[in-house]
């Protein structure tokens, strides 16, 4: 059974640096790209970015280029997201999703598995 | 940027009813349009990919149409488990650009 398994809700002050994470089973983890969505609160889902665990081959919503950093580590087939320097903006929930496709080639970057979700809180 | 406009952004339904929501391209995306249902507290789930595909284990209630830049997801008969928020995610270019979102209320 393919999952994707989140880290736990946090809770940050602004500035703080965090970097949450996706670890993913059931599948040839290195051989999926997998992206980030963010969901700020009663709001619709964005695109962040997205990687290819293999190679670490990364593109970004241009919208989010240099707010955050994605990276992967094949041989505990988990990815990441973080942030260096947090703001109260990036409250939201987090989710990584695994592209249907399987596969090096970009593009067609829609999702068929989803992890559950991280909620990242930033208050002073 | 390809932008998504779906319409309406809320509808109120009943059971049984069949339901119609739209999604609106900037530019020509071709078929590389996918949906999705996302219920309070959960991540989204795939109901349909390039436009009119269905996702194994998705009720063939659910189906998709269109092309270019003006696409339909119906659902024919609503169910009590179909109210939840839906979005359309454009892949034609390389990023995923998703719509604002229809919820769905019981009316």
């Amino acid at each position: 059974e393919v999952q994707l398994v989140q880290s736990g809700a946090e809770v940050k002050k602004p500035g703080e640096s965090l970097k949450i994470s996706c670890k993913g089973s059931g599948y040839s983890f290195t051989s999926y790209w997998i992206a980030w969505v963010r969901q700020m609160p009663g709001e619709g889902l964005e695109w962040m970015g997205i990687i290819y665990p293999e190679d670490s081959d990364t593109r970004y919503n241009p919208s989010f280029r240099g707010q955050v950093t994605l990276s992967a580590d094949k041989s505990i087939s988990t990815a990441y997201l973080q942030w260096s320097s947090l703001k109260a903006s990036d409250t939201a929930m987090y989710y990584c999703a695994r592209r249907d496709i399987v596969g090096a080639t970009p593009g067609l970057y829609y999702f068929n598995y989803w992890g559950q979700g991280t909620l990242v809180t930033v208050s002073p | 940027d390809i932008q998504m406009t779906q319409s309406p952004s809320t509808l109120s339904a009943s059971v049984g009813d069949r339901v119609t929501i739209t999604c609106r391209a900037s530019q020509s995306i071709s078929s590389w349009l996918a949906w999705y249902q996302q219920k309070p507290g959960k991540a989204p789930n795939l109901l349909i990919y390039k436009a009119s595909s269905l996702e194994s284990g998705v009720p063939s209630r659910f189906s998709g149409s269109g092309s270019g830049t003006e696409f339909t997801l119906t659902i024919s008969s609503l169910q009590p488990d179909d109210f939840a928020t839906y979005y359309c995610q454009q892949y034609n270019s390389y990023s995923g650009t998703f719509g604002q979102g229809t919820k769905v209320e019981i009316k």
